[in-house]
């Protein structure tokens, strides 16, 4: 079982609509929860960043994080094609958090 | 570019070759990593460095060999190149003060081809 499971898509919408992406994991030592957006032949970047449980809120993002379940979510509002990229989840223990697990990403394709 | 800097962007490879990728950074950040990211897949820690003369092994270390005599640089050698060292490889740097827990920021990948 991997660590970290987050569904590849691709997941095509249309312009406006509400976005929902998820990752679980085995780890219960996961502490840190963030989600990166990846452009196409891009590095990740930093999209939102979460320390254990609860939500958080970032504009048009949401990102939330059920550590009883090992489970989080990323949901983008009103979504805009220049939100089309790949979604990577990642998570740290604590310590190092630049040591991280990533989910496989999720492919949206946002359709103007 | 985030503040590093990845070179070669493209490299085709024979079995058996080595080569070394550069990575460099110019925001004075302490930790330094090398990921490496397969076609569909997410990325894999190969090594880090918390620091100059400071190295250690990630998830995926083997075939590679790194160093870090300066803070600014953070070089990856591959030795006897293999297929499946096929990837795109990602450089990052963190600052990291006390317990604060910095962002990653990732340079645009080395895209590596072995053959």
């Amino acid at each position: 079982q991997k660590e970290v499971e987050q569904d590849p898509g691709p997941l095509s919408v249309p312009e406006g609509a509400i976005v929902s992406l998820n990752c679980t994991y085995s780890n219960s030592a996961f502490q840190y929860f963030m989600w990166y957006r990846q452009y196409s032949r891009k590095g990740p970047e930093l999209l939102m960043y979460t320390y254990s449980s609860g939500n958080k809120e970032d504009g048009r993002f949401t990102a939330q994080v059920d550590k009883s379940s090992k489970y989080i979510s990323l949901f983008i509002r009103d979504s805009q094609p220049s939100d089309s990229a790949t979604y990577l989840c990642a998570m740290a223990r604590s310590g190092n958090t630049g040591k991280l697990i990533f989910g496989q990403g999720t492919t949206l394709q946002v359709k103007p | 570019n985030a503040g590093v800097t990845q070179t070669p962007k493209f490299r085709i490879l024979k079995i058996g070759q080595s080569m070394t990728l550069q990575c460099t950074q110019d925001m004075n950040h302490n930790y330094m990593y090398w990921y490496r990211q397969d076609p569909g897949m997410g990325l894999k820690l190969i090594y880090y460095s918390v620091g100059a003369g400071i190295t250690d092994k990630g998830e995926v270390p083997n075939g590679y060999n790194v160093s870090r005599s300066t803070t600014e640089d953070f070089p990856l050698r591959l030795e006897l190149a293999a297929p499946s060292q096929t990837s795109v490889y990602f450089c990052a740097h963190q600052e990291r003060k006390g317990s604060n827990t910095g962002e990653l920021f990732f340079g645009e990948g080395s895209r590596l081809t072995v053959l």
